[in-house]
């Protein structure tokens, strides 16, 4: 049973550019949420998918937005990058049929670090 | 005020040491709360979780305070194993799986 799965591991981009950042769940959970986990910090909530929608977002601006496909995986963009972007990016899964708020456990995938020079 | 917070350590232990680290948080509605690990440059991963008053696991024992809003971790006979970052979390209340992270506290355990 796959676990989540991140591409790409790493990415080197410059200022002003745009970025991708795509998330496979684990088998059987239908909603993603992305985090930005900057260096000595814990995880940032982004934004979290459910049914192809944004359903909650954290404090970014929009040059963050996202997408979620019918095989319920999720792409992550982030546009104008700024050196401040440079952070490892965590997509974690799970299923929302979980009873109880909170009890829904999340998994994470391995990360995507962004480089932003 | 931080929604939650951490001590940041490192806390720096010999093998076979106790070691309790505490997390604070500021919304009283939260219901549930998770201790994560994350290895350096590794992904978070769930260690335990926390519904009432506590909850104990081997070596791991977490417990709640509601009214002083606070939560701990303590972990007994420390193995070099054991190092790592230890992140506290907690779930947005009224949000949807939206969990907050403390900074996490770094532990290291020396043989």
């Amino acid at each position: 049973d796959a676990g989540v799965t991140q591409s790409p591991t790493h990415l080197i981009k410059t200022r002003g550019q745009q970025v991708t950042l795509r998330c496979s769940p684990k088998s059987g959970h239908d909603t993603v949420s992305w985090y930005q986990q900057a260096l000595g910090q814990g995880p940032q909530f982004i934004f979290q998918y459910y049914e192809e929608e944004e359903r909650q977002r954290g404090n970014f601006p929009d040059r963050f937005s996202g997408h979620q496909f019918p095989n319920y995986s999720s792409e992550l963009n982030v546009n104008a990058l700024l050196l401040g972007d440079s952070a490892l990016y965590l997509c974690a899964s799970s299923f929302r049929g979980g009873s109880g708020e909170g009890r829904r456990e999340q998994f994470f995938g391995p990360g995507t670090r962004l480089t932003v020079l | 005020r931080k929604e939650v917070e951490q001590d940041p350590g490192p806390f720096n232990v010999p093998e076979g040491a106790t070691v309790a680290f505490n997390c604070t948080y500021s919304n009283s509605a939260s219901q549930s709360f998770f201790w994560y690990r994350q290895d350096c440059r590794k992904e978070p991963k769930l260690l335990m979780s926390v519904y009432s008053s506590g909850n104990e696991d081997g070596r791991f024992t977490a417990q709640l305070n509601r009214a002083s809003q606070y939560i701990s971790l303590l972990i007994r006979d420390s193995k070099l194993s054991d190092s790592a970052t230890y992140l506290c979390v907690v779930p947005f209340s009224g949000g949807y799986n939206k969990l907050i992270f403390g900074a996490g506290t770094r532990l290291a355990v020396h043989p």
